[in-house]
């Protein structure tokens, strides 16, 4: 069974800084999807961004960036000038294709204006 | 973006009851839907896949005579939960992926609202 780590539960950053947030992964698959989601306190589930994982280049998405190391079964979120509106839960989830997605415990980020 | 709608947004019910949550994708067509539970403070638990026209499929754990699922149509799929008890109490979110040559392509889920129920 496919396995999501996030060692974090909680990180604090300054506006307009960056953050990274952590996430590593167990399976057996070669073929796969990872998702980062963001979870705002209305709760409802947004996409942040996502990686093929035949795709050797990282995905990008404005300020989001990942850092994703096939190898080493890591999948890190950068988050450049953070803005007040990325406070929220992030939840690094995979996928195998066509099945539901299994989620990590989630990181609680915090932004200090 | 795709958007899929939950109805309703919260429910109170007796224990004992049955309660129906609905899960709509509104501007594409689903044959697979998925069930999420979420605790509060805690993470997305799959629950079990709804596949228009068959049988859904449970995740360890998950009792399908407690939790009804049915894929009506390509664009609708009901969680039943019946004979609800407090412990059935939970946040249940359903999500649909979008299939087809757009962007983002295949794979990519996108989430309902989600529906509170608390079952007293």
């Amino acid at each position: 069974a496919q396995t999501v780590t996030q060692s974090q539960p909680e990180m604090s950053v300054q506006e307009a800084e960056t953050v990274t947030l952590s996430c590593t992964y167990d399976t057996s698959e070669s073929d796969y999807y990872l998702f980062w989601y963001k979870q705002p306190p209305s709760r409802q589930m947004i996409l942040v961004i996502r990686q093929e994982a035949y795709k050797q280049q990282n995905a990008t998405e404005n300020r989001f960036s990942v850092n994703f190391q096939k190898a080493a079964k890591s999948f890190s979120l950068k988050i450049s000038d953070s803005q007040l509106g990325d406070a929220a839960m992030y939840f690094c989830a995979y996928s195998g294709g066509a099945d539901g997605l299994t989620f990590g415990k989630g990181t609680h980020l915090i932004i200090q204006p | 973006g795709a958007v899929v709608s939950q109805h309703p947004s919260r429910v109170i019910c007796k224990s004992g009851t049955s309660v129906k949550i609905e899960c709509r994708s509104l501007d594409f067509q689903a044959t697979t839907m998925f069930w999420y539970r979420q605790f509060p403070k805690k993470s997305l638990m799959l629950m079990a896949t709804s596949n228009e026209g068959s049988k859904a499929t449970y995740e360890q754990g998950v009792e399908k005579d407690k939790f009804l699922i049915n894929h009506a149509s390509l664009t609708l799929s009901t969680l039943t939960v019946t004979s609800a008890h407090p412990e059935d109490s939970s946040f249940y979110i359903c999500s649909a992926p979008l299939l087809g040559p757009v962007i983002p392509s295949t794979d990519t889920q996108y989430f309902g609202p989600g529906t509170r129920l608390t079952v007293l």
